[in-house]
């Protein structure tokens, strides 16, 4: 099975600043066949499903802020959340949806407002 | 609009039985695949089980293999998942998630419904 392992696994950053998350996982999620890289970032707030907010390690979902980017190839991945807002915390998660089963997740970041 | 609303959640006593519901709408459901999610309690995402679109092929997590039964209606718009042996360690909310296709990550989910193994 392929392990996805986030950190931090907390951080605490100030409204306007960047928030950094990486990811690495123990298997390459690079497709060479199309040089897709399958990871995928979700927002998770309380109370709340989580909320796809990339997929293909870089690509923003509809109505996603661009102040969110995803970067990275291979085995290993960052979210990056750039000018952070209030509504921004959260816990994120980053998931490989390449070799599966099973589909599988990080353990989360826990984003807050310094 | 596309919803997906899970229902059958509740306490169980360990060794009991319980059938979670997912009702789709808004989409062509039987041309995608289905997942099931849990989540336990301050704890992060676990990936359950999955079916095929006429399921025909059906994966499950090691930890529920043997015990849990994913199932779908087409003509319902309709996935299951009968969870049998419940334990401790199965305590958690259940989402029911979509993929946008295969090879793709999960794009809908529900609210989830919560599930607790408790004597």
């Amino acid at each position: 099975d392929v392990v996805m392992t986030q950190s931090p696994d907390s951080l605490a950053v100030s409204l306007g600043e960047r928030a950094t998350i990486n990811c690495k996982s123990s298997q390459s999620l690079l497709y060479s066949f199309n040089n897709k890289n399958y990871v995928a970032w979700y927002q998770q707030k309380p109370g709340q499903p989580p909320k796809l907010l990339i997929h293909w390690a870089s690509i923003r979902e509809s109505g996603v802020p661009d102040r969110f980017s995803g970067s990275g190839s291979g085995t290993d991945f960052t979210l990056t959340i750039y000018n952070l807002q209030a509504e921004d915390a959260a816990v994120y998660y980053c998931q490989q949806y390449f070799i599966t089963p099973p589909w599988t997740f990080g353990q989360g970041t826990k984003v807050e407002i310094k | 609009e596309v919803q997906l609303v899970e229902s059958g959640g509740g306490l169980v006593q360990p060794g009991g039985s319980l059938r979670l519901s997912c009702a789709a709408s808004g989409f062509t459901f039987n041309i995608y695949e289905m997942n099931w999610v849990r989540q336990a309690p301050g704890k992060g995402l676990e990936w359950v089980a999955h079916i095929t679109t006429t399921g025909e092929t059906r994966y499950y997590a090691d930890s529920v293999k043997g015990r849990f039964t994913i199932s779908r209606d087409n003509a319902k718009n309709s996935v299951y998942l009968e969870m049998n042996s419940l334990r401790g360690d199965d305590s958690a909310m259940y989402y029911c998630a979509r993929p946008r296709g295969r090879l793709w990550p999960f794009d809908y989910w529900g609210q989830g419904t919560l599930v607790t193994v408790s004597s």
